[in-house]
């Protein structure tokens, strides 16, 4: 088993571009979310799916967007880049039963310049 | 804002001591994990503990919570260098149980 999936693992964009992270997950989970982490801080949620066709706000969701495409797979998009969304960004799965910890993926660094 | 502050920011041991983490948080929870995440890498689940558990031992490994103080300590025994990373509490709030919510870290470096 992989585990949780992210794609690309580095990326740097230009304000304004736009671009979509990819997460997938091997392990039948029914929850994922979408995470990001600035330095010396601990982990904020932007968006996460509690089941396959349901996406909802986390924290901090103003200029992002998600689509759960299927049970493996939770996408996230900035449609346009601000310098503001320089960060790494972690998905992470969850089991619908107990026990209730979350899997992480590896997690994408990006840079908006 | 963040549901829980770890307590120390960073701490530095040598191997072979133990460490001790606390974590604050603010309101009711139904169960609080501790998580690890070395340097550049994803975080690790370690233990959990529920409400209504006071303690809980997982190797070297042991957490206390105090939910009438709303906090709970992480303890590592006998520290090795591997033990080098980064810790987070994260609280998984009463009626949210699909969401965690993370504190902002304590830092561990352990010298050999």
């Amino acid at each position: 088993n992989a585990g949780v999936t992210q794609t690309p693992k580095f990326q740097v964009l230009k304000t304004g571009q736009s671009m979509t992270l990819q997460c997938a997950q091997d392990m039948n989970h029914n929850s994922m979310y979408w995470y990001r982490q600035d330095p010396g801080m601990g982990l904020r949620l932007i968006y996460y799916s509690a089941s396959e066709g349901t996406t909802d706000k986390g924290e901090v969701p103003n200029g992002y967007n998600v689509s759960r495409l299927n049970k493996r797979e939770f996408s996230l998009r900035l449609e346009s880049a601000a310098p503001s969304q320089t960060s790494v960004y972690f998905c992470a799965s969850r089991a619908r039963d107990s026990p209730y910890e979350q899997y992480f993926g590896p997690g994408t660094r990006l840079t908006v310049t | 804002s963040q549901q829980g502050e770890e307590d120390p920011q960073a701490l530095s041991i040598q191997e072979g001591e133990n460490a001790t983490m606390n974590c604050s948080y603010k309101t009711s929870i139904n169960n609080l994990q501790w998580y690890r995440q070395n340097s550049g890498r994803g975080l690790v689940h370690l233990i959990l503990i529920r409400s209504n558990e006071r303690e809980k031992h997982s190797g070297r490994l042991r957490v206390t919570l105090d939910t009438s103080k709303k906090s709970s300590s992480l303890l590592i025994t006998a520290s090795r260098a591997a033990d080098t990373a980064s810790y987070f509490c994260a609280t998984d709030y009463t009626g949210t149980a699909s969401k965690l919510t993370f504190g902002t870290g304590t830092r561990l470096q352990v010298t050999l």
